[in-house]
């Protein structure tokens, strides 16, 4: 049963800490989606990645989020230095895409829940 | 400004009963919008995806209707399920690029009581 893996799955940090959220993508997938899901603000992209490549990052605050993938299993997210307000939960998700495709199926991983105190 | 508003905030309906969740969106240009559902402590699953061209899509007991004119959809639920217990995302996509700008709704919390 293919999935998307996200670790950790919670995470509680003092401010001023860095976060490195991980996910691995669907085997195949060549698409990768980060997320952040928040009360206040519902779910928001802030970036994805086609082919390991950043395709769009402009939902992220570029001061102090950073995401990359060092390989085609590995997508990661890091936040340095963390603060109160980032306190979300982050989800990933992959898909399989082909260029101009606008119909990929996202799948979608179980979250890394995110305090930051 | 490009938004989708979702409506209601919140639904409670009986077990077996139908119900429609609506989406409304002045997102444009358009591409293709998307029903998601959200199980608590869970990641969103992609119920439906429409384009342009399609004003119905199913998914077992979810159909999805499309009309672009109007820039409206709903998501229909036959034969509720205590299952069906979830929140309900609405997620309109631009022609901007390949994939295009993701505009997300607040969604719709549906409780489905016994």
């Amino acid at each position: 049963d293919a999935r998307v893996t996200q670790t950790p799955r919670d995470k509680v940090t003092e401010m001023g800490q860095e976060v490195t959220m991980r996910c691995q993508p669907i085997l195949g997938h060549n698409t990768v989606f980060w997320y952040r899901q928040t009360m206040k603000q519902g779910l928001e992209l802030l970036a994805y990645f086609r082919n390991r490549a950043p395709l769009d990052d402009s939902g992220m605050p570029k001061d102090r989020f950073s995401a990359e993938m060092p390989d085609a299993t590995l997508a990661t997210l890091k936040i340095q230095p963390s603060e109160p307000r980032d306190s979300a939960v982050y989800f990933c998700a992959s898909a399989l895409g082909t260029s101009g495709s606008p119909q990929e199926t996202q799948y979608f991983g179980p979250g890394t829940r995110l305090l930051v105190l | 400004k490009n938004q989708v508003e979702q409506s209601p905030q919140s639904l409670i309906i009986l077990e077996g009963k139908n119900c429609t969740l609506q989406c409304n969106y002045t997102v444009s240009p358009f591409s293709n919008l998307r029903w998601y559902k959200q199980d608590t402590g869970r990641g969103p699953v992609s119920l439906t995806i429409m384009t342009f061209s399609e004003n119905t899509k199913s998914n077992g007991r979810y159909t999805a209707t499309l009309d672009a004119d109007t820039k409206q959809s709903s998501l229909h639920i036959t034969a509720s399920q205590l299952s069906d217990s979830a929140s309900y995302i609405c997620v309109v996509s631009d022609r901007g690029s390949t994939l295009g700008r993701l505009y997300f709704g607040r969604g719709t919390q549906l409780t489905v009581w016994p």
